[in-house]
Protein backbone atom coordinates (compact mmCIF):
# COMPACT_ATOMS: atom_id res chain seq x y z
CA UNK A 1 0.00 0.00 0.00
CA UNK A 2 1.25 3.40 -1.13
CA UNK A 3 2.01 5.26 2.23
CA UNK A 4 3.05 8.90 2.76
CA UNK A 5 4.14 9.33 6.93
CA UNK A 6 4.27 12.82 8.42
CA UNK A 7 6.53 12.85 11.58
CA UNK A 8 8.18 16.01 14.02
CA UNK A 9 4.81 17.62 15.29
CA UNK A 10 4.56 18.29 18.83
CA UNK A 11 4.15 21.23 21.49
CA UNK A 12 6.21 24.35 21.23
CA UNK A 13 6.52 27.65 22.70
CA UNK A 14 5.50 31.02 20.68
CA UNK A 15 8.63 31.94 18.43
CA UNK A 16 10.13 28.56 18.55
CA UNK A 17 10.45 26.13 15.91
CA UNK A 18 9.76 22.34 14.14
CA UNK A 19 10.79 20.39 11.54
CA UNK A 20 8.19 18.32 10.10
CA UNK A 21 9.39 15.07 7.77
CA UNK A 22 7.16 13.71 5.16
CA UNK A 23 8.72 10.41 4.11
CA UNK A 24 6.83 8.16 1.15
CA UNK A 25 7.18 4.49 1.53
CA UNK A 26 6.64 1.56 -1.22
CA UNK A 27 6.72 4.22 -3.83
CA UNK A 28 8.72 7.45 -4.92
CA UNK A 29 7.87 10.95 -4.71
CA UNK A 30 10.87 11.89 -7.34
CA UNK A 31 8.70 12.92 -9.69
CA UNK A 32 5.65 14.68 -7.83
CA UNK A 33 5.12 18.54 -6.59
CA UNK A 34 5.23 17.76 -2.51
CA UNK A 35 2.69 20.21 -0.70
CA UNK A 36 1.74 20.92 2.88
CA UNK A 37 -1.86 21.29 4.03
CA UNK A 38 -2.82 22.20 7.34
CA UNK A 39 -5.89 21.89 9.20
CA UNK A 40 -6.81 24.15 12.75
CA UNK A 41 -8.50 22.41 15.08
CA UNK A 42 -12.24 22.65 14.15
CA UNK A 43 -11.66 24.68 10.86
CA UNK A 44 -10.63 24.10 7.56
CA UNK A 45 -8.14 23.03 4.90
CA UNK A 46 -5.54 25.60 4.26
CA UNK A 47 -2.43 25.12 1.91
CA UNK A 48 0.39 26.13 3.11
CA UNK A 49 3.28 25.55 0.64
CA UNK A 50 4.89 23.23 -2.35
CA UNK A 51 7.66 22.26 -3.98
CA UNK A 52 8.39 21.01 -7.42
CA UNK A 53 10.05 17.79 -8.06
CA UNK A 54 13.68 19.58 -8.48
CA UNK A 55 12.90 22.49 -6.03
CA UNK A 56 13.54 24.90 -8.88
CA UNK A 57 9.82 26.29 -7.96
CA UNK A 58 8.53 26.67 -3.87
CA UNK A 59 5.40 28.88 -2.99
CA UNK A 60 4.29 29.78 0.04
CA UNK A 61 1.04 31.21 1.89
CA UNK A 62 1.54 34.30 2.69
CA UNK A 63 1.36 33.62 6.36
CA UNK A 64 3.66 31.59 6.42
CA UNK A 65 6.59 33.46 3.68
CA UNK A 66 9.92 34.41 5.56
CA UNK A 67 8.76 31.82 8.15
CA UNK A 68 8.85 28.51 6.60
CA UNK A 69 10.68 26.82 4.54
CA UNK A 70 10.27 23.53 2.44
CA UNK A 71 12.72 21.68 0.86
CA UNK A 72 13.49 17.66 -0.27
CA UNK A 73 15.58 14.99 -0.40
CA UNK A 74 15.12 12.63 -3.31
CA UNK A 75 17.70 10.54 -2.66
CA UNK A 76 15.77 9.88 0.50
CA UNK A 77 12.29 10.04 -0.64
CA UNK A 78 11.44 12.67 1.33
CA UNK A 79 10.21 16.27 2.16
CA UNK A 80 10.50 18.55 4.99
CA UNK A 81 9.02 21.66 6.25
CA UNK A 82 11.29 24.00 8.83
CA UNK A 83 8.78 26.46 10.51
CA UNK A 84 10.48 29.27 12.60
CA UNK A 85 9.32 31.68 14.60
CA UNK A 86 5.99 29.79 15.35
CA UNK A 87 2.67 31.72 16.32
CA UNK A 88 -0.75 30.17 17.94
CA UNK A 89 -2.32 30.80 14.40
CA UNK A 90 0.12 28.06 13.18
CA UNK A 91 -1.26 25.48 15.76
CA UNK A 92 -2.68 23.08 13.37
CA UNK A 93 -2.75 19.27 12.05
CA UNK A 94 -0.36 19.05 9.27
CA UNK A 95 -0.82 16.75 6.30
CA UNK A 96 1.85 16.31 3.36
CA UNK A 97 0.05 15.67 0.36
CA UNK A 98 1.27 15.11 -3.63
CA UNK A 99 0.38 16.21 -6.86
CA UNK A 100 1.44 14.36 -9.99
CA UNK A 101 1.75 18.60 -11.60
CA UNK A 102 1.48 21.78 -10.84
CA UNK A 103 -1.92 22.34 -9.33
CA UNK A 104 -3.88 21.18 -6.75
CA UNK A 105 -4.80 17.50 -7.29
CA UNK A 106 -3.44 16.07 -3.97
CA UNK A 107 -4.20 12.64 -5.15
CA UNK A 108 -2.42 10.76 -1.78
CA UNK A 109 -1.76 12.07 1.44
CA UNK A 110 -0.35 11.13 4.74
CA UNK A 111 -2.10 10.97 7.90
CA UNK A 112 -1.13 14.10 9.39
CA UNK A 113 0.91 15.57 12.29
CA UNK A 114 -0.18 18.07 14.74
CA UNK A 115 2.03 21.03 15.87
CA UNK A 116 0.47 22.90 18.52
CA UNK A 117 1.95 26.58 19.57
CA UNK A 118 1.45 27.22 22.88
CA UNK A 119 3.57 28.58 26.38
CA UNK B 1 -5.07 37.10 -0.89
CA UNK B 2 -8.15 35.71 -3.25
CA UNK B 3 -11.13 33.70 -1.42
CA UNK B 4 -12.79 30.43 -2.82
CA UNK B 5 -16.54 30.29 -1.15
CA UNK B 6 -18.45 27.99 -0.16
CA UNK B 7 -21.84 27.19 1.43
CA UNK B 8 -20.61 26.00 5.59
CA UNK B 9 -23.23 23.65 5.01
CA UNK B 10 -25.75 21.53 3.16
CA UNK B 11 -28.26 18.27 3.63
CA UNK B 12 -30.55 16.05 2.03
CA UNK B 13 -32.37 12.82 2.67
CA UNK B 14 -31.14 9.42 1.50
CA UNK B 15 -31.69 8.97 -2.55
CA UNK B 16 -31.76 12.88 -2.90
CA UNK B 17 -29.18 14.62 -4.86
CA UNK B 18 -27.65 17.70 -3.25
CA UNK B 19 -25.40 20.22 -5.03
CA UNK B 20 -22.51 21.81 -3.36
CA UNK B 21 -21.29 25.29 -4.98
CA UNK B 22 -17.99 26.76 -5.34
CA UNK B 23 -17.33 30.35 -6.08
CA UNK B 24 -14.51 31.87 -6.44
CA UNK B 25 -12.29 34.35 -9.33
CA UNK B 26 -10.90 34.87 -12.75
CA UNK B 27 -7.62 34.47 -11.04
CA UNK B 28 -8.46 31.03 -9.25
CA UNK B 29 -11.26 29.03 -10.68
CA UNK B 30 -11.96 31.26 -13.97
CA UNK B 31 -7.90 30.33 -15.14
CA UNK B 32 -7.67 26.81 -13.62
CA UNK B 33 -9.00 23.25 -13.03
CA UNK B 34 -11.30 23.05 -9.69
CA UNK B 35 -10.73 20.20 -7.20
CA UNK B 36 -12.91 18.77 -4.83
CA UNK B 37 -11.97 16.73 -1.82
CA UNK B 38 -13.90 14.85 0.91
CA UNK B 39 -13.04 14.55 4.36
CA UNK B 40 -14.79 11.79 6.76
CA UNK B 41 -14.99 12.82 10.29
CA UNK B 42 -11.40 11.86 11.98
CA UNK B 43 -9.80 11.24 8.29
CA UNK B 44 -7.52 12.71 6.09
CA UNK B 45 -8.76 14.12 3.17
CA UNK B 46 -9.26 12.50 -0.10
CA UNK B 47 -9.56 13.43 -3.78
CA UNK B 48 -13.16 12.95 -5.26
CA UNK B 49 -13.08 15.08 -8.72
CA UNK B 50 -10.29 16.50 -10.22
CA UNK B 51 -9.58 19.05 -12.99
CA UNK B 52 -12.95 20.34 -12.81
CA UNK B 53 -15.09 17.04 -13.64
CA UNK B 54 -13.11 14.13 -13.52
CA UNK B 55 -13.22 11.29 -10.89
CA UNK B 56 -10.01 8.82 -9.64
CA UNK B 57 -10.57 5.42 -9.84
CA UNK B 58 -12.89 3.88 -7.28
CA UNK B 59 -14.96 7.32 -6.91
CA UNK B 60 -18.41 6.27 -7.88
CA UNK B 61 -19.77 7.66 -10.39
CA UNK B 62 -22.48 8.85 -7.89
CA UNK B 63 -20.22 12.01 -7.15
CA UNK B 64 -19.78 14.52 -9.98
CA UNK B 65 -18.41 18.01 -10.93
CA UNK B 66 -18.79 20.80 -13.23
CA UNK B 67 -17.45 24.52 -14.00
CA UNK B 68 -18.73 27.17 -15.39
CA UNK B 69 -16.95 30.85 -15.40
CA UNK B 70 -15.78 31.80 -12.12
CA UNK B 71 -17.72 29.00 -10.54
CA UNK B 72 -17.84 25.47 -9.94
CA UNK B 73 -19.99 22.73 -8.22
CA UNK B 74 -20.25 19.09 -6.97
CA UNK B 75 -23.12 16.71 -7.23
CA UNK B 76 -23.87 14.50 -5.47
CA UNK B 77 -26.54 11.71 -6.40
CA UNK B 78 -28.58 9.27 -5.00
CA UNK B 79 -27.31 10.53 -1.50
CA UNK B 80 -25.92 7.86 0.90
CA UNK B 81 -25.48 7.83 4.52
CA UNK B 82 -21.75 7.42 4.17
CA UNK B 83 -21.60 10.45 2.49
CA UNK B 84 -21.69 12.87 5.61
CA UNK B 85 -18.57 14.71 5.35
CA UNK B 86 -16.81 17.63 4.57
CA UNK B 87 -16.27 18.48 1.33
CA UNK B 88 -13.52 21.06 -0.06
CA UNK B 89 -13.22 22.88 -3.64
CA UNK B 90 -9.82 23.91 -4.38
CA UNK B 91 -8.00 25.92 -6.69
CA UNK B 92 -4.72 27.21 -7.90
CA UNK B 93 -4.52 31.03 -8.24
CA UNK B 94 -2.33 32.71 -10.96
CA UNK B 95 -2.62 36.17 -9.45
CA UNK B 96 -0.93 34.98 -5.52
CA UNK B 97 0.48 31.75 -6.51
CA UNK B 98 -1.16 29.56 -3.98
CA UNK B 99 -3.41 26.87 -3.68
CA UNK B 100 -6.83 28.07 -2.07
CA UNK B 101 -9.22 26.22 -0.34
CA UNK B 102 -12.80 26.94 0.30
CA UNK B 103 -14.21 26.91 3.43
CA UNK B 104 -15.71 23.60 3.39
CA UNK B 105 -18.96 22.29 3.28
CA UNK B 106 -20.50 20.46 6.07
CA UNK B 107 -23.03 17.62 4.41
CA UNK B 108 -25.69 15.86 6.50
CA UNK B 109 -27.61 13.00 5.42
CA UNK B 110 -31.17 13.30 7.31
Amino acid sequence: EVQLVESGGGLVQPGGSLRLSCAASRFTITNSWVNWVRQAPGKGLEWVANIKHDESEKYYVDSVKGRFIISRDNAENSVSLQMNSLRAEDTAVYYCALSPYYDVALDTWGQGTLVTVSS
Amino acid sequence: QSIVTQPPSASGTPGQTVTISCSGSRSNIGSNYVYWYQQLPGTAPKLLIYKSDQRPSGVPDRFSGSKSGTSASLAISGLRSEDEADYYCAAWDDRSFVAIFGGGTRLTVL
